[in-house]
């Protein structure tokens, strides 16, 4: 099984739905976030989390909400989608501990998301 | 803030040449990380290399290697050997030490080895 997994794997919506956006790890990792990739612009930060209760804004949180419902499990969701949140979004996890091996971020498989 | 810069959208390849990808940063952090990641066509981030800005010693990991010039805050990767599987989209990106392990990304580009 994935260390770090995220449903659906693919979604298509509608513009003006509620969406949310679900990733679960089993790293034991206290960090988490959500990356937004685009064509051409990389991934971009929307949302960090370094424990249940640190919650932060990243570069492009317009639009979207997140929750950490548990040290295991981080949620993205978008109150009303529109038509340009169609992107590929990853979830990814990195760990607190020193430089050893708290810099590294281990990501999902990713889930694309169409708003029509 | 950072950037990272990858002036290479696209890129071939033969297969069991070499080729190198350019990545260009901008900061003002002396103390920093920096990678590359691979997304095959399965979309999965694949955490290629990665070198800490304290080492001047390159980065190598089997067919892959970089070439960090930290003055002029150049990264290029260099894969030796290329193989159909090398077939990927490639991030270069940037993380300040000790600040959150947030990562910023650069563009992207898209490798293509050809047989």
């Amino acid at each position: 099984d994935a260390d770090v997994t995220q449903t659906p794997r693919n979604r298509i919506t509608k513009t003006g739905k509620r969406i949310m956006l679900e990733c679960s790890q089993t790293k034991g990792h206290d960090r988490m976030y959500w990356y937004r990739q685009d064509p051409g612009l990389g991934l971009r930060l929307i949302y960090y989390s370094f424990d249940v209760k640190d919650i932060n804004k990243g570069e492009i949180s317009d639009g979207y909400s997140v929750s950490r419902q548990a040290q295991a499990k981080f949620s993205l969701s978008l109150e009303s989608a529109i038509p340009n949140q169609t992107a590929l979004y990853f979830c990814a996890t990195s760990d607190s501990a020193g430089s050893g091996g708290g810099n590294i971020q281990y990501f999902g498989a990713g889930t694309r998301l169409s708003v029509l | 803030a950072q950037t990272v810069t990858q002036s290479q959208p696209e890129m071939s390849v033969q297969e069991a040449e070499t080729v190198t990808l350019s990545c260009t940063y901008d900061t003002s952090e002396s103390n920093y990380y920096l990678f590359w990641y691979k997304q095959p066509p399965s979309r999965q981030m694949i955490l290629v290399i990665r070198q800490e800005a304290y080492k001047q010693q390159n980065a190598t990991e089997n067919r892959f290697s970089v070439n960090f010039q930290k003055a002029a805050k150049s990264f290029s990767l260099k894969i030796s050997d290329s193989q159909l599987g090398d077939t990927a989209m490639y991030f270069c990106a940037f993380m300040i030490y000790n600040a959150g392990n947030m990562l910023t990304f650069g563009g992207g580009t898209r490798l293509m080895v050809k047989p």
